[in-house]
């Protein structure tokens, strides 16, 4: 079965501070990795995706990585702002299924 | 370019009652896929549907139903609403079946 486990549930940061929220998937055989920012009440918006041969990419205080090989991927917040509060999810597509496999996300809280 | 653009954004309906929710992709997206997201949970996959034809069915009841149009663009047909039918109902469209998911920025769904 398809599943994508995220870690923490839920955390809180310093205005400033950085953070690293993690994803583990089991979803096979493996397609590509979305991170989205969902604000509460709102549709999720796209932070990344990566596709097998990617191991990191980038969108300016968001930096996203993935190791295949472990189907681990993890999300880095640089220098936090207010604006980053917001629920963020993992979501793995498999090349032979078309639903997505959403994590339950990570709750993310800046505090001034 | 317009994103994926989902309508009504909110509303509020009694135990018993219908409601169609409607989604427009993004122009050239053939795919358009729908969500239910109860409150602190992740998105659920309702249906998906790929130039015009369905080709998946999430573990919704009947009372469940969506239509494609020859434009690409969707309804999702709740009847006989229940309480628990309150959510964020999520469209996404892609321009296949597997990559690049855009979300709508959703319906939120209140039954009374």
């Amino acid at each position: 079965k398809n599943q994508v486990e995220q870690s923490p549930q839920s955390l809180i940061i310093l205005e400033g501070k950085n953070c690293t929220l993690q994803c583990n998937y089991t979803v096979s055989p493996f397609s590509n990795l979305r991170w989205y920012k969902q604000d509460t009440g709102r549709g999720p918006v796209s932070l990344t995706i990566m596709t097998f041969s990617e191991n990191t990419k980038s969108n300016g205080r968001y930096t996203a990585t993935l190791d295949a090989d472990t189907k681990q991927s993890s999300l880095h917040i640089t220098a936090s702002q207010l604006s980053d509060s917001a629920s963020y999810i993992c979501v793995v597509s498999a090349t032979d299924d078309y639903k997505l496999s959403f994590g339950a996300g990570t709750t993310v809280t800046v505090r001034a | 370019d317009a994103g994926v653009t989902q309508s009504p954004t909110h509303l509020i309906k009694t135990r018993g009652q219908q409601v169609t929710l409607r989604c427009s992709p993004i122009s050239g997206h053939k795919s358009v896929s729908w969500y239910q997201q109860v409150l602190g949970q992740g998105p659920q996959f309702i249906f998906q549907y790929y130039e015009k034809e369905e080709r998946g069915r999430g573990n919704f009841p009947d009372r469940f139903s969506a239509r494609q149009f020859p434009n690409y663009s969707s309804e999702l047909n709740v009847n006989a609403l229940l309480l628990g039918d309150s959510a964020l109902y999520l469209c996404a469209s892609s321009p296949d079946n597997y990559y690049g998911y855009t979300f709508g920025s959703g319906t939120r769904l209140t039954v009374v």
